[in-house]
């Protein structure tokens, strides 16, 4: 069993549609992580919160919107997606930045996104 | 050039082969090095940090060479439950960076 929860693990929304993805851990990490990943390809990285501040943007569509309530929560609000965006969203954490190094991340089973 | 590199394979071995996988990353400010695995329609999982000591966990042996910005992975006695897509990742500043992975199927 994974220790990062993500609810739902499947998804097909409309265009207009307004969802949200969640994620939730309780291993006392404060880096929360959203990364997308296509077929066939490896995870990119679309946001990162250390500390329940986003710390990294990558430049993503203002049509994904993190937020963080605390440090065990994090949700991803979904808004007039594209069919292109339909992938795999991954959610991940871990100790941040300096102080966890030499630990990877523990990633949740993620969400399976389809837009139609 | 891409952040991290790796040989794409596919790697497809008999059951008991050795099999090596090769990594090179470009940032020389990498901090740390890990290999992840992935099974089809599933999250990635941690199958080991690595460092430039070189580090085994029972048929794995991971290492890392800094001064030439390269990393391995050796897998020994290979099983079918080895089968998967290997992620070599690189973090940098709380980021991690994957590789475009290699599969590997391994077969009776």
């Amino acid at each position: 069993d994974t220790e990062v929860t993500q609810t739902p693990k499947h998804l097909v929304m409309g265009m207009t549609n307004k969802k949200s993805l969640k994620c939730e851990q309780h291993m006392g990490h404060r880096a929360m992580y959203w990364y997308k990943q296509k077929a066939k390809k490896p995870p990119e990285l679309m946001f990162v919160y250390s500390y329940e501040k986003l710390s990294i943007n990558e430049s993503v569509p203002s049509r994904f919107s993190p937020e963080c309530p605390n440090s065990s929560l994090l949700n991803l609000h979904l808004h007039a997606l594209q069919p292109e965006d339909s992938a795999l969203y991954l959610c991940a954490s871990s100790h941040p930045g300096q102080t966890g190094v030499n630990y990877g991340y523990t990633f949740g089973s993620g969400t399976r996104l389809t837009v139609v | 050039r891409k952040e991290v590199e790796q040989d794409p394979g596919p790697f497809n071995v008999p059951e008991g082969a050795t099999v090596a996988f090769n990594c090179t990353y470009s940032n020389s400010a990498s901090q740390s090095f890990f290999w992840y695995r992935q099974d089809c329609r599933k999250e990635p999982k941690l199958l080991m940090s690595v460092y430039s000591s070189g580090n085994e966990d029972g048929r794995f042996t991971a290492q890392l060479n800094r001064a030439s910005q390269y990393i391995s992975l050796l897998i020994r006695d290979s099983k079918l439950s080895d089968s998967a897509t290997y992620l070599c990742v690189v973090r940098r500043w709380g980021k991690l960076t994957f590789g475009q992975g290699t599969i590997l199927t391994v077969h009776p």
